[in-house]
């Protein structure tokens, strides 16, 4: 059964510091791994999608790299704001499968 | 701009009660899905329908119910509301291709007294 693990918990940085999220899966067959963003109180927002296949991903300030032979998925957040403050959340979906398998997500604080 | 929209952002219902979350999707997706999300136990899956008709238990079905009549509507029912089901309840749509991104509604906060 695939298990998805994301350390820390929980992440409090000052405004402008860069840094990295991780997340780890036991089973390395999947096709994919998305990064998801969360606010209080509502639902998920599809931050990146990084194929089996890639290595890397980016968009804006945020990128995401796959290491399958390891398990390993990290997302770097660069010059990090008070607006980037959410939980952060990983999910993979399965070779040969429908569902995605979720992360319990990193909670992370920027202050001023 | 893509969507999948919950029919209410906070709902309260009694013990007992009949309830019924719906979720609409925009996106002529074939697969739906239904989580719930506690503090501490993350997103777990209660179904998922890959088509119209058709669905799939999750990981925490029991005491819940779905239907999909048509594409774009996948509904989860409480046949008999408790209180462990105060929750977070949170659809989702994702095409049968493997490589693209899974979509989130907003999400329904259920309180069940």
């Amino acid at each position: 059964k695939q298990e998805v693990t994301q350390i820390p918990a929980a992440l409090s940085v000052p405004e402008g510091e860069n840094l990295v999220l991780n997340c780890s899966f036991t089973d390395s067959a999947i096709y994919n791994l998305q990064w998801f963003r969360q606010d209080p109180g509502k639902g998920l927002t599809s931050l990146l999608l990084i194929q089996s296949s890639q290595r890397e991903q980016t968009s804006g300030r945020l990128n995401a790299s796959l290491d399958k032979s390891s398990g390993r998925s990290t997302l770097y957040i660069a010059a990090s704001q008070p607006g980037d403050s959410a939980t952060y959340l990983c999910a993979v979906l399965k070779r040969g499968g429908n569902k995605l398998t979720f992360g319990t997500g990193t909670q992370l604080k920027v202050e001023l | 701009d893509v969507k999948v929209t919950q029919s209410s952002r906070y709902l309260v219902k009694r013990t007992g009660e009949k309830v019924f979350l719906e979720c609409v999707q925009d996106m002529d997706h074939e697969n739906m899905f239904w989580y719930r999300q506690d503090p501490g136990l993350g997103l777990r899956l209660i179904y998922f329908s890959y088509d119209v008709k058709m669905k799939e238990k999750g990981d925490i079905p029991e005491g819940y119910s779905v239907s999909r009549e048509k594409k774009e509507r996948f509904s989860l029912i409480l046949e008999s509301a408790s209180t462990n089901q105060t929750s977070m309840y949170l659809c989702a749509s994702r095409p049968w291709t493997e490589n693209t991104e899974a979509f989130f509604g907003q999400g329904t906060r259920l309180t069940v007294v």
